[in-house]
């Protein structure tokens, strides 16, 4: 049991068009972050959440948005994807964030 | 704006050779965490340092959180091909309640030669 999953895995979409990526955990850990990953970038805050209903901003979080209705459930919605969009997107969960984190599988998406 | 710097960036060594690779900053970090990410999948926690001049050991893994908490070392001894992977250092920095996620470095991409 992995305790966090992702979905979908990979996506290809048009450009303008909505996307919603799904972050699913079964710890019950209060907080959870939403990342992108690039070459030469590195790992990029967009979104996180200590609680339902409490999310805030990260360092790029412009055309992006984030849902928590459920402990269990973070939602990343790109409202119009773009190309600089095209990223693999990691969700990460903990309980205590000094102490570490444990990623999903991520999704790798495609904005064409 | 915390920063960490990882170098080197790239490393690619014979098995069985030992190596060691360095996570830097001007900041000071309550934490610092050291993960490894395999092509395709996301990063695993191996390591969390919190106390200034910790040593801990995973194996054949040594890792060292500097006496000022602003960097830190990771040794490996007599490296394997499974060793190979993207290897990121990360610090906590108590801001913000602590819920702003942590602050990465880009890593050091680690290859093992058979």
């Amino acid at each position: 049991d992995a305790g966090i999953t992702q979905s979908p895995r990979h996506k290809v979409t048009e450009t303008g068009t909505p996307v919603t990526l799904r972050c699913h955990q079964t710890e019950n850990h209060r907080y959870m972050y939403w990342y992108r990953q690039d070459p030469g970038h590195g790992l990029r805050l967009i979104h996180y959440s200590y609680g339902v209903k409490d999310t805030d901003k990260g360092e790029v979080s412009d055309g992006y948005s984030v849902s928590r209705s459920k402990t269990e459930d973070f939602l990343l919605t790109l409202e119009s994807a773009t190309s600089s969009q095209t990223s693999v997107y990691f969700c990460a969960i903990t309980g205590t964030p000094e102490r570490g984190y444990t990623f999903g599988s991520g999704t790798r998406l495609t904005v064409v | 704006t915390q920063l960490l710097e990882q170098s080197p960036q790239f490393l690619s060594i014979q098995e069985g050779e030992n190596l060691t690779v360095y996570c830097n900053s001007s900041s000071v970090f309550s934490s610092l965490q050291w993960y490894r990410q395999e092509p395709g999948e996301g990063p695993v926690l191996l390591v969390t340092v919190v106390t200034g001049g910790e040593v801990k050991k995973l194996k054949r893994l040594t890792f060292q959180f500097g006496d000022a908490r602003k960097d830190s070392s990771l040794h490996i001894t007599a490296a394997q091909p499974g060793d190979t992977g993207l290897y990121l250092c990360a610090g906590f920095h108590p801001s913000g309640g602590g819920a702003d996620g942590l602050t990465f470095g880009k890593g050091t991409h680690l290859i093992i030669q058979p």
